[in-house]
């Protein structure tokens, strides 16, 4: 079945860059997410790439996919204290919230 | 624009009652999700609805069945209540058309005790 992998921690100085990186198996895959989640908080869509892209940035975030490997990362540059949270890489063949298969997490943790 | 609102924020519920949950799309959005997040399972898709159909169904015994009313407001329900249901359980807004902007609520935390 689908599955998605990632790391389950991460820990970089302030000011450095993070790279949360994840794999998929679905190359059904159409949509490519991923979700930050702070404690006692719900999910927010930090972005998301269509898997006929190989690259977005906004902002202080850039995602890149490589379709053929079925690798995702996601690179926050300048990382701040309040970057610290879980990161969930995710990704659906559907439009909407509908489907969409999780990592389990990668828990990003910021040094001073 | 008021954001997705879940209700309640927390529920401590007995072994073998039922359970009813809330969730309140953003304004416009046709169709919610709902998700069940434990720390040994993860995030998993329980179901969607859109326009008061069920479109998308995860892999959940049928204890667990929901519903949509003409306003896009959802409905969860757990009946038969077990201690592996305790966790936080997320509902999703989204359009519902090809935009992929999901936007998820704080959700319900649920204790089975």
């Amino acid at each position: 079945g689908e599955d998605v992998e990632q790391s389950l921690f991460l820990s970089v100085r302030e000011g450095d860059s993070s790279v949360i990186n994840c794999t998929y198996t679905d190359s059904s895959s159409t949509y490519l997410y991923w979700y930050k989640q702070e404690p006692g908080a719900g999910l927010q869509l930090l972005t998301y790439i269509f898997s006929n892209m190989d690259m977005k940035q906004d902002q202080r975030l850039t995602v890149l996919l490589n379709k053929k490997d079925k690798h995702l990362s996601l690179r926050i540059a300048d990382t701040q204290t309040g970057d610290s949270a879980i990161y969930f890489c995710a990704e659906s063949r559907y439009s909407s919230a509908s489907k969409i298969i999780f990592g389990s997490g990668t828990r990003l943790s910021i040094r001073p | 624009k008021a954001g997705v609102t879940q209700t309640p924020r927390y529920l401590i519920k007995t072994r073998g009652q039922q359970v009813t949950l809330s969730c309140s799309p953003i304004s416009g959005h046709r169709s919610v999700s709902w998700y069940q997040q434990t720390p040994g399972q993860g995030l998993q898709f329980l179901f969607e609805y859109f326009s008061e159909t069920q479109r998308n169904k995860g892999n959940f015994p049928g204890r667990f069945s929901g519903r949509q009313f003409s306003n896009s407001r959802s409905e969860m329900n757990v009946s038969t209540l077990e201690l592996g249901d305790s966790a936080l359980y997320l509902c999703a807004s989204a359009p519902g058309g090809m935009n992929t902007e999901a936007f998820f609520g704080q959700g319900t935390r649920l204790t089975v005790v």
